[in-house]
C-alpha cells in the first residue's frame, strides 16, 4: 500500500485532455512540495514536475500540475502517443522523514 | 554531459551483501544531494534513503525497510556514491537507481538502474 494514492490507471484519445490525482495527508501533500515523475517502459523515471506546477527545462508546456490541500492532479493536453508511460507523484512526508511515491498511474493513448 | 552509471548490481543469496556504486559525471558531484530509489519487479518506485552533501552535512536518511541494513555512503573525490546492502532479503530484489536530489522528493537526474536479484 502506497502512501500516496493514484489511479491505477487512466486513458484517453490523441488530443485529449488527461488528468491523474495524487491523494496524501497533513504530513507529506499537506506540508510539502509534490513532485511528478513519467517512466516509459523499460527506462529510468524522469523529472515531470518539482515543487508542484514547475517545469524542468525540456518538459513541454502540455504537462501541468497543481496542488490542493492534501491533493495534488498532473495534467497532460494534446495528449500523444508517445505519453503513454507511468506517472508517479512524490512528496517528502514528515512523519517518515522520508520521500513518499503514489503507486502509479498507467497512461494508456487509445 | 551530465550522467550517473550505477553498476555492482547482481544475484545474492538472502542473508548476503553486496555493494552498488554510481558513478557520476557533467556536473559538480560533491555539492548534490544524492538518492538512490528502487523499483521491484512490476511495482512502483520506492525511495531507499538519502545523503546530503558535505557542505550541508553529509548526514543520510533511510527508508524503514532498509535502516540498519544499508548504508549511503559518497567519496566526492571519486565523484562516487555508494549503497552497502547488508543482510539481503528476497523483497530487496528490485532495480536500484541513483538520482541527484533537488531536496523534498524532486531528482532530477537519474542513473539508467542496476538490478539486484536475492534469491537461494
Amino acid at each position: 500500500q502506497s502512501v500516496l494514492t493514484q489511479p491505477p490507471s487512466a486513458s484517453g484519445t490523441p488530443g485529449q485532455r488527461v488528468t491523474i490525482s495524487c491523494s496524501g495527508s497533513r504530513s507529506n501533500i499537506g506540508s510539502n512540495t509534490v513532485n511528478w515523475y513519467q517512466q516509459l517502459p523499460g527506462t529510468a523515471p524522469r523529472l515531470l514536475i518539482y515543487s508542484n506546477n514547475q517545469r524542468p527545462s525540456g518538459v513541454p508546456d502540455r504537462f501541468s500540475a497543481s496542488k490542493s490541500g492534501t491533493s495534488a492532479s498532473l495534467a497532460i493536453s494534446g495528449l500523444q502517443s508517445e505519453d503513454e508511460a507511468d506517472y508517479y507523484c512524490a512528496a517528502w512526508d514528515d512523519s517518515l522523514n522520508g520521500v513518499v511515491f503514489g503507486g502509479g498511474t498507467k497512461l494508456t493513448v487509445l | 554531459e551530465v550522467q550517473l552509471v550505477e553498476s555492482g548490481g547482481g544475484l545474492v543469496k538472502p542473508g548476503g551483501s553486496l555493494r552498488l556504486s554510481c558513478a557520476a559525471s557533467g556536473f559538480t558531484f560533491g555539492n548534490a544531494w544524492m538518492t538512490w530509489v528502487r523499483q521491484a519487479p512490476g511495482k512502483g518506485l520506492e525511495w531507499v534513503g538519502r545523503i546530503k552533501s558535505k557542505a550541508d552535512g553529509g548526514t543520510t536518511d533511510y527508508a524503514a525497510p532498509v535502516k540498519g541494513r544499508f548504508t549511503i555512503s559518497r567519496d566526492d573525490s571519486k565523484n562516487t556514491l555508494y549503497l552497502q546492502m547488508n543482510s539481503l532479503k528476497t523483497e530487496d530484489t528490485a532495480v536500484y537507481f541513483c538520482t541527484t536530489d533537488r531536496a523534498l522528493g524532486a531528482f532530477d537526474i537519474w542513473g539508467q538502474g542496476t538490478m539486484v536479484i536475492v534469491s537461494s
